[in-house]
């Protein structure tokens, strides 16, 4: 079957740095997405990776290994507008998105 | 300003009810697709539609149907609700129907079925 594990909350400072992991196993890969998703709010699209490695954007940054079925959404200089839910998707070998449960992550003073 | 509108925002119906969600874009995408949200699941994909004049199923089609009679709309109907189609119901869209697309969400609609 496909599986996207991802950690249900995490708690993090203002001003500091949140690493949230996902790992996968699906039937075939052609990428993976990350999307934020604010309370009672449209999930929102932030990055896209296909091949393994780092991509940077802004305080955002992905990464990716296929060979461990693993990605991890890096947040810098935490802002209290973060506080949402970060989903991660893989396209399947069917070109469909399978969501992960998504990680709310709550950002303390 | 460009997007993707939904509607109603929320309802709340009686089961056995027929009820029909509306959705539409004006970004010209090819490909639209809706998507149930449930508290500790993932979205689940219900159906989708690559180009006007064709639809698919998608993980969780059963008590749902769609119509693509041209690009902007893609209206979901439930025929017949019932208790456990209460969730919160998104429509996304995407430009181009081969490899990979990034999707667009629309605002959701809550749906609260007794």
């Amino acid at each position: 079957g496909q599986n996207i594990d991802q950690p249900t909350e995490m708690t993090a400072t203002e001003g500091a740095i949140v690493q949230i992991n996902c790992t996968y196993q699906t039937s075939g890969f052609n990428g993976l997405f990350w999307y934020q998703q604010h309370a009672g709010e449209a999930p929102t699209f932030l990055s896209y990776n296909v091949l393994d490695g780092l991509e940077e954007k802004g305080r955002f940054s992905s990464f990716l290994s296929r060979s461990k079925g693993y990605s991890y959404l890096l947040l810098k200089e935490l802002q209290m507008k973060d506080s949402a839910s970060y989903l991660c998707a893989v396209v399947d070998s069917n070109y469909q998105l399978i969501w992960g449960a998504g990680t709310k992550l709550i950002i303390k003073p | 300003i460009a997007g993707i509108t939904q509607a109603p925002t929320s309802q709340i119906l009686a089961a056995g009810r027929r009820m029909t969600l509306r959705c539409t874009q004006d970004m010209r995408h090819n490909a639209m697709y809706w998507y149930r949200q449930d508290l500790g699941l993932g979205l689940r994909l219900i159906h989708y539609s690559n180009t006007a004049g064709t639809t698919g199923k998608g993980e969780v089609p059963d008590g749902y149907s769609v119509s693509r009679a041209n690009t902007d709309d893609f209206p979901l109907t439930l025929a017949s609700a019932v208790p456990s189609q209460t969730s919160v119901y998104f429509c996304a869209s995407s430009d181009g129907t081969g490899g990979v697309k990034t999707q667009y969400f629309g605002p959701g609609t809550r749906l609260l079925v007794l």
